[in-house]
């Protein structure tokens, strides 16, 4: 069966550090990949939709990027963290081939910029 | 861009009863599903319905799709203390792979 894991769970992070959140997905191959961010008690923001290794499309302009180095792999990034980039950071996955857009998502990492 | 609209933005109900949940969307689509989310943890999907399907039932769950109203329900029938979530639509997009989320609905079922 598949998997998608995130880490870390939790991150407290200065403004102005660097910030690094990897996604992994087991059990399935070449895998849509997503990163979301979602304020508290709001909806879902996309971020960033990958198709396929180093095939990224950004969805808003913003302080953040994101890279696929492998095939099962998201890593979510900032050079500079900003007081606006706090919230939880939401990465799923869905079948490359089909009919369907069901996604699958990891258990997210709530960012907390100080 | 198309998007669900959740209503009610929260809903309170005593264990046993059903709850119903709708969404509303802007431009045509090919599917909607809808979503659940226990707080601080990631969204579990529960059930998709096709625009050519009108009712789709999946446990206790009943979900309908009106394409001429652009709408669409979730009933959850004898609701648990566990159905506390909130609950998100989300809609296909210009037939790509990406689904646009609605802000949801916050479910609390009192015991």
């Amino acid at each position: 069966s598949q998997t998608i894991h995130q880490w870390p769970a939790t991150l407290v992070q200065p403004v102005g550090s660097p910030l690094s959140l990897e996604c992994t997905v087991e059990g399935t191959s070449n895998p849509n990949l997503y990163w979301y961010r979602q304020a508290a008690g709001r909806g879902l923001q996309l971020l960033f939709y990958s198709i396929g290794i180093d095939q990224i499309s950004s969805e808003v302009p913003q302080n953040l990027s994101a890279s696929r180095p492998q095939d099962r792999q998201f890593i979510l990034s900032s050079k500079k963290l900003l007081l606006s980039d706090s919230g939880f950071y939401l990465c799923a996955w869905s079948p490359r081939w089909g009919s369907s857009y069901e996604q699958y998502f990891g258990p997210g990492t709530r960012l907390t910029v100080t | 861009s198309q998007q669900g609209e959740e209503d009610p933005q929260a809903l309170s109900i005593q264990e046993g009863e059903n709850a119903t949940m709708n969404c509303s969307y802007k431009t045509s689509i090919n599917n909607l599903q809808w979503y659940r989310q226990n707080s601080g943890r990631g969204l579990v999907h529960l059930i998709l319905i096709r625009s050519n399907e009108r009712e789709k039932h999946s446990g206790r769950l009943r979900v309908t799709l009106d394409t001429s109203k652009k709408s669409s329900s979730l009933l959850i029938t004898a609701s648990r203390a566990a159905d506390t979530a909130s609950y998100f639509c989300a809609t296909d997009r210009d037939r790509d792979d990406k689904i646009i989320f609605g802000k949801g609905t916050r479910l609390h079922i009192l015991p």
